[in-house]
């Protein structure tokens, strides 16, 4: 296991299209979350999952914003018509009960 | 208040010098991680510790659970020691908050 893998590393897209990222956590982890950083700031919650349910969801996740983790294994992220206020970091976070956190390096979304 | 507070928010120092980041929480935590981000790249895991003091190479992270502070310090700072240091922590709902990141910009 090679730790938390996110897919894709970076992510261009037109204004108005949709996109959907993945996380593919360590395989023990219960607990998933997902966070958004922006430029100069540090990331924001967004979401957070045990095994497939979505327990918290951040104002921050607007309607056009939904993740899943249908088999409380890997969790996906789907952005419908993008604004180029999305562009962000998307960074995915897992951890297992008390034990620290194992974090993604990220997808990197460019929104023109 | 950010639940965790980093310091300084930009440091610029000559290469060869000792580097120390600092990081104060108000949160209840089980672990603290140290980050590191290279422009425009993704976050890697530097450190989690929960008590005392982790080394791995020229990193030192330290961690003062009474006092509710933690340090990451770069021994011999080298300009690929160039990123964003961004602690983090779990607050008592079990999200992780993260600090705002110090970015550190070491010349040659």
């Amino acid at each position: 296991d090679t730790g938390v893998s996110q897919d894709p590393r970076h992510k261009i897209t037109k204004r108005g299209q949709n996109v959907t990222f993945r996380c593919d956590p360590i395989s023990e982890h219960n607990r998933l979350y997902w966070y958004r950083q922006t430029l100069g700031q540090g990331p924001e919650f967004l979401t957070y999952f045990q095994n497939e349910a979505q327990l918290e969801k951040s104002r921050l996740l607007s309607d056009r914003f939904s993740a899943e983790r249908p088999k409380g294994s890997f969790s996906t992220l789907e952005i419908q018509r993008t604004e180029q206020g999305d562009s962000a970091m998307y960074l995915c976070a897992s951890r297992w009960d008390v034990y620290g956190y194992t974090f993604g390096s990220g997808t990197r979304l460019t929104v023109v | 208040k950010n639940e965790v507070e980093q310091s300084p928010q930009n440091l610029t120092a000559q290469e060869g010098e000792f580097i120390t980041i600092n990081c104060s929480y108000s949160v209840g935590i089980s672990a603290l991680h140290w980050l590191q981000q290279h422009p425009g790249g993704g976050i890697v895991s530097l450190f989690m510790l929960s008590s005392g003091k982790k080394k791995h190479g020229r990193l030192i992270a330290t961690i003062n659970i009474q006092e509710k502070h933690s340090s990451l310090h770069i021994t011999a700072s080298h300009p690929r020691d160039s990123a964003v240091y961004i602690c983090a922590a779990p607050n008592r709902d079990d999200k992780i908050i993260f600090g705002k990141g110090t970015r550190l910009h070491i010349l040659p």
